[in-house]
């Protein structure tokens, strides 16, 4: 199975802050990489497809970048309603796997 | 607007087996254009891939269940479903039913609520 590396785990962060989620495959997965955002008691939520798709609906604060092994899921200006854990998952083989989520609260 | 929902027993004694179903509407569970899928997501912890049903039944499983899984589709009722058997403790989890996009997106665009199901005697 393709490993995925979440980091950080978690961080504290202030309205208005710049946030930057990475994710590394154990292997190259070329852009086969989504983003998921999810809040306590829900299901996860479609952000990001193929590295850097922004899911319609989705503001446009958010954005996802990278390739092969190495992506990045930021969150250019975070508002309230972006405190969650957010995941990153591959699709390139079966099965698919997600990294251990980075959860983003309020400093 | 593809809904999907969850249904079914909630507790589950160990070393039986473990029955839910997911109803979709909105597309059809034959549809070559998507995979049909169970995951779960044990409290606190990670999501995990349990397999997928496409086209006219055929699936495939995460290795790690093993031969305890297997998915079925109902498509006169437009639902798909999940037998899990000889359940432990470890397989208390919210199972969720997803729905994953075969075509640019490739990605699991829609999911159930989720479904609370305790393994305990």
């Amino acid at each position: 199975d393709i490993q995925m590396t979440q980091s950080p785990s978690s961080l504290a962060a202030s309205v208005g802050d710049r946030v930057t989620i990475t994710c590394r495959a154990s292997q190259s997965i070329r852009n086969f990489l989504n983003w998921y955002q999810q809040k306590p008691g829900k299901a996860p939520k479609l952000l990001i497809y193929t590295a850097s798709d922004l899911e319609t609906g989705v503001p446009s604060r958010f954005s996802g970048s990278g390739s092969g092994t190495d992506f990045t899921l930021t969150i250019s200006s975070l508002q309230s309603e972006d405190f969650a854990t957010y995941y990153c998952q591959q699709t390139y083989s079966t099965p698919p796997t997600f990294g251990r989520g980075t959860r983003v609260e309020i400093k | 607007q593809v809904q999907l929902e969850e249904s079914g027993p909630g507790l589950v004694k160990p070393s039986q087996t473990l029955s839910l179903n997911c109803s979709v509407s909105g597309e059809s569970i034959t549809s070559s254009g998507y995979y049909w899928n169970w995951l779960r997501q044990p409290a606190g912890k990670g999501l995990q891939w349990i397999g997928r049903l496409y086209g006219s039944g055929t699936t495939n499983y995460n290795p790690f269940f093993k031969s305890r899984v297997s998915l079925s589709g109902d498509a006169t009722k437009n639902q798909f479903s999940l037998s899990l058997t000889s359940v432990t403790a470890a397989d208390t989890a919210k199972y969720f039913c997803a729905r994953w996009a075969i075509g640019e997106a490739y990605s699991f665009d829609s999911w159930g609520q989720g479904t609370l199901v305790t393994v305990s005697s």
